[in-house]
């Protein structure tokens, strides 16, 4: 079982935005910012998201919020290539290790 | 650009050992925190390991607690995971990650290996 909780799926249509959730705690998302990886077909993961932070390359239709103990990755105006399998990640003071979520399958229908 | 490239997997007996290498260019590696990170086949990304820019402070998650040790090497801008007393259950990619800088909570990798599969197997 993830310290952190995602949604298993969520699905959408090209152009739609959608809006993936990570739910923790006070000893996690509480107190740290989150990171936020894509994984395609079990590929290399990739950063698109760090805290308010977005790495190189990554197209801007990805953004991401934390409101308290849960994060949000808000993906605006699908693309095919947007298919994937997205994981978040921070810090756990009482566990003194990284943790992830369990992931959330992209799917566009 | 930034490249990590990790070597070392391959199939293994349990009980056995194997050393993980992550070879990176393109960034000051000195300067990062490093991670280690698993995935088994169909499962989810796993958090392995973190080690601090300096080599200092590691830390490891519950799982390889006691039987795999990080180290790197500043020198070579390489980063080492020794896995002892190896298991099925350790089976997986594993990918090298780049960390935060310095002394900054290691939240979070910006980027990642190719990965190398690691298969304990009898």
């Amino acid at each position: 079982q993830s310290a952190l909780t995602q949604e298993a799926s969520v699905s959408g249509t090209v152009g739609q935005t959608v809006t993936l959730s990570c739910s923790g705690n006070g000893n996690n998302i509480g107190s740290y910012p989150v990171g936020w990886y894509q994984q395609i077909s079990h590929g290399a993961p990739k950063t698109v998201m760090f805290g308010s932070s977005q790495p190189s390359g990554i197209p801007d239709r990805f953004s991401a919020s934390k409101s308290g103990t849960t994060a949000s990755l808000t993906i605006s105006g699908l693309q095919p290539e947007d298919e994937a399998d997205y994981y978040c990640s921070t810090w756990d003071s009482s566990l003194s290790g990284q943790v992830f979520g369990g992931g959330t399958k992209l799917t566009l229908l | 650009q930034v490249h990590l490239v990790e070597s070392g997997g391959g199939v293994v007996q349990p009980g056995r050992s194997l050393r993980l290498s992550c070879a990176a260019s393109g960034f000051t590696f000195s300067n990062y925190g490093m991670h280690w990170v698993r995935q088994a086949p169909g499962k989810g990304l796993e958090w392995v390991a973190v080690v601090f820019y300096d080599g200092r402070r590691k830390y490891y998650g519950d799982s390889v607690k006691g039987r795999f040790t990080l180290s790197r090497d500043n020198s070579k801008n390489t980063l080492y995971l020794q896995m002892n007393s190896l298991r099925v259950e350790d089976t997986a990619f594993y990918y090298c990650a780049r960390g935060s800088v310095y002394d900054e909570t290691q939240y979070y990798s910006d980027y990642w290996g190719q990965g190398t599969l690691v298969a304990v197997s009898s």
